[in-house]
Parts: structure tokens; sequence; C-alpha cells
């Protein structure tokens, strides 16, 4: 079965600090990877996707995240945090073997920043 | 295109009560899905629609909860008798192919 863990429950960064939080994820092929942020009381916004090509990923805000098969990975990082980036952090995987894009996330990480 | 958008945001009821809510998807998607979230926890996928058929339920989506998506634009939830349990944010999306774009949610309080 499809499974995505995030190992830090939560992290807390100075601001200017580089980040990186880490994802990790169960599935039989290659699946489709998502990061995702949530602020409070805002929907979930997609950061970056990857679907296929180079490992590498950028995505909006400054965040990249990087494919790595042998590991089953997909880790986010930033270079330099900016408190307007604290808030919920989610990975997700899916298939599109079948006729539609059933998503399943990771159980989160929040980040705080400190001044 | 004003994104997808989800009524009502915040529900509050009784054990017990049946509670409704209703997403509008970004017009052009034909793909809608809804997730229910609890705190500290990721989205939970607990079904989906193409057009108006509804073509997977998880086995989240007890004989209580019923989604319909009637003209294949908008969806409705309904929970019936709702429990204790049933607090949590649902969170509708919709996509054509590939990214799914998330509403802000419906936070439901069971009393």
């Amino acid at each position: 079965a499809q499974s995505v863990t995030q190992p830090d429950i939560h992290i807390t960064v100075s601001e200017g600090a580089s980040l990186e939080l880490r994802c990790n994820y169960s599935y039989g092929a290659t699946p489709y990877l998502f990061w995702y942020v949530q602020s409070p009381g805002q929907g979930l916004q997609l950061l970056l996707k990857y679907f296929s090509g180079d490992t590498l990923v950028q995505g909006i805000k400054g965040f990249e995240a990087e494919f790595k098969r042998s590991q089953s990975s997909f880790n986010l990082r930033k270079p330099s945090v900016h408190w307007s980036d604290a808030a919920e952090y989610f990975c997700a995987v899916a298939s599109m073997k079948t006729s539609y894009d059933k998503v399943i996330f990771g159980p989160g990480t929040s980040l705080s920043v400190i001044p | 295109d004003t994104g997808v958008s989800q009524d009502p945001r915040h529900k509050i009821t009784k054990r017990g009560q049946n509670v409704t809510f209703r997403c509008d998807p970004i017009s052009e998607h034909n793909r809608l899905y809804w997730y229910r979230q609890t705190l500290g926890q990721g989205p939970e996928f607990l079904t989906y629609f193409q057009n108006e058929a509804q073509l997977e339920k998880s086995r989240l989506l007890s004989d209580r909860f019923s989604a319909e998506r009637p003209k294949g634009s908008f969806s409705t939830l309904e929970i019936q008798r709702t429990e204790q349990g049933d607090s949590a944010m649902y969170l509708c999306a919709s996509s054509t192919e590939g990214e799914q774009f998330f509403g802000p949610g419906t936070r439901l309080t069971v009393l």
C-alpha cells in the first residue's frame, strides 16, 4: 500500500537559516510526488511537484525538492527561511496509473520560525 | 477563476444532527475530491467524482456519509446522525489532470 512518512513532527529554525524537511514514501513504482503548505485558516497550496525528468524540482516561494529513488525520499529544502514560512508542510504521493489522482498525504511537519 | 470555494467555513452542531457541506470547484475541472483532515494529521481521501459519477469511496466513508455531484459541477457532502468523531476539517479539491486545487475547507465541530 502507498504511504508517506514525515519523520519530523515539528521543526524550529531561525529566520535566515536553511531548512530541510524530510519525506519518505512507500510505493511499488515511481509515484507522483508533491509538497503542500497549509497556513492557519488557509487551504492547501501546492509548493512543487515531481512527475518525471530532472530529480531536482524548483517550486514557489524559493523552495526546492530532490527526488531520490534509491532512498525513496523527496526532501524539501529552502536556503534561507523567512518568518512567513511558518506553517504546516505536507508531503504527498499519487498514482497516475488509475484513472484519477488519489493523493495520499503524510502526517505533516509543523515549521516554526524564530527571529 | 476564483478557485475552489466551500460553504460553510465553520459548522457547529449537536451530536445526532445532520449536516451538509457544499463545494464549488473551479469551473472547467471535471474531477472533484473530498478529503477529511483531523488535528495533527494530513488529509485523508474520502471520495472522488469524475463529472457526476462517483467513482470511488474510501472505507472512511461510513453509511452515514453521502456525497453527490448531480450536474457535474458543485458537490455536496452530507453527514447524517453526526458523532463527535466526525469533528474535522472537510476539504474539497478539483482538477483536470495532475495538480489538485484545494478549497479552504469546512471545519465541523460536533458537540
